[in-house]
């Protein structure tokens, strides 16, 4: 079935440095979904976008869907512990269809 | 804001038992959603109902079913828990119609199975 690709897998950084990660699809989707994963808990909207090249912020989030509508980007500036946990992308090719979601990327922030 | 509900956050069960997973929105969405999530494998679609004792399958449905009685409460049931069901499985729920709107999820629920 289809899948989404998210990259990278997993990243350790420091405290207070930028985070980059994306998502791609080899579909075009009409819908792309940000949500984190806190430990133990389930997964929470961070950042929803529907159309191609928006870019959208949340407080130090800020997510961009992409032009090729492949693919979606998730930025985080100046990274703090609570960033701690795993980012999932998901999307969604139609208003009929459901949504895929990607593997995950596991963000861990060394204070 | 939109509430889901998990009946358990940890349960423990035994290989043959009957399990029943419960799930309830406060938002009279139309649109239910079960999920496992495995490490390394992400969010996996069991199955979904989108209008009271209405059932479609999801991309992982062998060895489960699910019931929507009613429109708030979706339960998931393992007919016969196996070892490899062990799994943290996930509800979420979403309004009806044609709509680009997001999922919203419950905590969870972690389920072992020995």
């Amino acid at each position: 079935g289809q899948q989404l690709n998210q990259s990278p897998q997993s990243m350790f950084i420091q405290e207070g440095e930028d985070v980059s990660m994306n998502c791609t699809s080899s579909s075009i989707f009409n819908t792309w979904l940000w949500y984190k994963q806190d430990p133990g808990e389930g997964p929470v909207l961070l950042i929803a976008l529907y159309k191609a090249g928006e870019l959208t912020s949340n407080g130090r989030l800020t997510a961009q869907f992409g032009i090729t509508r492949k693919d979606s980007f998730l930025n985080i500036s100046a990274s703090i512990p609570s960033d701690v946990g795993i980012y999932f992308c998901a999307g969604r090719r139609t208003s009929y269809d459901k949504v895929i979601f990607g593997p995950g990327t596991s963000l861990s922030v060394i204070p | 804001d939109v509430k889901v509900t998990q009946s358990s956050r940890y349960l423990v069960k035994r290989t043959g038992e009957k399990v029943f997973l419960e799930c309830v929105q406060d938002m009279d969405h139309e649109n239910m959603f079960w999920y496992r999530q495995d490490p390394g494998l992400g969010l996996r679609l069991i199955y979904f109902s989108y209008d009271v004792k209405m059932k479609e399958k999801g991309d992982i449905p062998e060895g489960y079913s699910v019931s929507r009685e009613k429109k708030e409460r979706f339960s998931l049931i393992l007919e016969s828990a196996s070892t490899n069901q062990t799994s943290m499985y996930l509800c979420a729920s979403i309004g009806g119609g044609v709509s680009n709107q997001p999922q919203h999820f419950g905590d969870g629920t972690r389920l072992s199975i020995l």
